[in-house]
């Protein structure tokens, strides 16, 4: 069973960049043909779909972060990561990483705990 | 304002049976698979249905889904103080190119 654990620095300064990494445990990053996503959610409030990354390389964002995401994959550590420049306290949440989801019919199977991310002065 | 429209609270009583609704258009529901997701408070969000109907192991076949066009419905049937949780439908957008959240429903077992 895949296991995914969030890891990064829980205080980020405004303007500047969110980095999170998510490590991989139980299976291969690289292996089958599977997406792995980053999906966050602010407190007391629902859940947002950042953006994803195919086994393959290819990656889809949500339109509304204006380019602002960049998902990676570093399979020499069987993780990936997200980095979000220029945040704001709009993206002060809950940021979980989680594997699978593909629209021709898989669900968001396997998820981290979660990280709480705030963005202050 | 999330893409997918659900009802922010519902409630029943243990025994009873809820039905969460979730409201989308052409481009998500009427094209696409539906899920539906539980959170408990302080965890993760957990699959209760997939592909609009189907159930993963482990689920208890009280929980069970439907679509008609572009609406999707959540029925939990029998129900019990632990289902009281966040649940969340979610669908691939095609016209956005991503995977959209209806804002969530509160279910609350009186």
């Amino acid at each position: 069973q895949v296991q995914l654990q969030e890891s990064g620095p829980g205080l980020v300064k405004p303007s500047q960049t969110l980095s999170l990494t998510c490590t991989v445990s139980g299976g291969s990053i690289s292996s089958g043909s599977y997406y792995w996503s980053w999906i966050r959610q602010p407190a007391g409030k629902g859940l947002e779909w950042i953006g994803r990354i195919h086994t393959g390389g290819s990656t889809h964002y949500n339109p509304s972060l204006q380019s602002r995401g960049t998902i990676s994959v570093d399979t020499s550590k069987n993780q990936f990561s997200l980095r979000l420049s220029s945040v704001t306290a709009a993206d002060t949440a809950m940021y979980y990483c989680v594997h699978g989801g593909s629209p021709s019919g898989s669900e968001f199977d396997f998820w981290g705990q979660g990280i709480l991310v705030t963005v202050s002065s | 304002q999330s893409v997918l429209t659900q009802p922010p609270s519902a409630s029943g009583t243990p025994g009873q049976r809820v039905t969460i609704s979730c409201s989308g258009s052409s481009s998500n529901i009427g094209s696409n698979y539906v899920y539906w997701y539980q959170q408990l408070p302080g965890t993760a969000p957990k699959v209760v249905i997939y592909t609009d109907n189907q159930r993963p192991s482990g689920v208890p076949d009280r929980f069970s889904g439907s679509k008609s066009g572009t609406s999707a419905s959540l029925a939990i049937s029998g129900l019990r103080s632990e289902d009281e949780a966040d649940y969340y439908c979610t669908s691939w957008d095609g016209s956005l190119g991503g995977w959209v959240f209806g804002g969530g429903t509160k279910l609350t077992v009186l």
